[in-house]
């Protein structure tokens, strides 16, 4: 079980270009999520998705796409890099029900700048 | 959106002694979660809270669930040079997709 896996570990953009996060899981999960994290801000969710074929957004979702064409993969598509998306990126997975509160698996993060 | 206030931003404590932190809401959760991070990895589950005036330990960690679902902290007695990490809260409302409400975080930092 490798767990949640995401590339890749850090990325440098130049502002206009586009590119894509991966984040796949091997434990049969559910419920897939991207978060940001920026400094002394925690974690904000961006988007999230509770099955193959559906998604929705999170609390800052603008500037990013996502897509769940399986269980195991989420990736989440930067359309247009800006300056403002410099930041760690966390893909997470937990399973479904009242257990998967307790059991949201982090993935190791994406470290993104953009210039 | 809810906002979770979590003190204090960072400590820097002695090897051996105490350690509280807190968060709070500006709004209810049915759920408590209290996450570290260590640098260059995910933020990793240390302790969850279901019940409102929930205590519950792990280890020389422990946490409880305030009695109005708008707070939380965590105590870490006898600190010791690997509790140094980035310890979080979140909140939860068993909404769909397990979502949770990060705070700000705070920087431990213990001197062996």
């Amino acid at each position: 079980n490798a767990g949640v896996t995401q590339t890749p570990k850090f990325q440098v953009l130049k502002t206009g270009q586009s590119m894509t996060l991966q984040c796949a899981q091997d434990m049969n999960h559910e419920y897939m999520s991207w978060y940001r994290q920026d400094p002394g801000m925690g974690l904000r969710l961006i988007h999230y998705s509770v099955g193959a074929g559906i998604t929705d957004q999170g609390e800052v979702p603008n500037g990013y796409n996502v897509s769940r064409s399986t269980t195991e993969d989420f990736p989440l598509r930067l359309l247009s890099a800006a300056p403002s998306q410099t930041s760690v990126y966390f893909c997470a997975s937990s399973p479904v029900g009242l257990a998967g509160t307790d059991t949201q698996y982090f993935g190791p993060g994406t470290r993104l700048t953009v210039l | 959106g809810q906002q979770l206030n979590q003190s204090p931003q960072s400590m820097f404590i002695q090897e051996g002694e105490d350690v509280s932190m807190n968060c709070t809401s500006s709004s209810i959760f049915n759920t408590w979660l209290w996450y570290k991070q260590d640098p260059g990895e995910g933020p990793v589950l240390l302790i969850a809270l279901y019940k409102a005036g929930e205590l519950t330990s792990n280890g020389r960690l422990t946490a409880q669930f305030g009695i109005t679902r708008k707070d939380s902290f965590l105590n870490i007695s006898a600190s010791i040079p690997s509790d140094v990490g980035i310890y979080f809260c979140a909140g939860q409302n068993n909404n769909a997709g397990n979502m949770l409400t990060f705070g700000g975080g705070t920087r431990l930092m213990v001197k062996p």
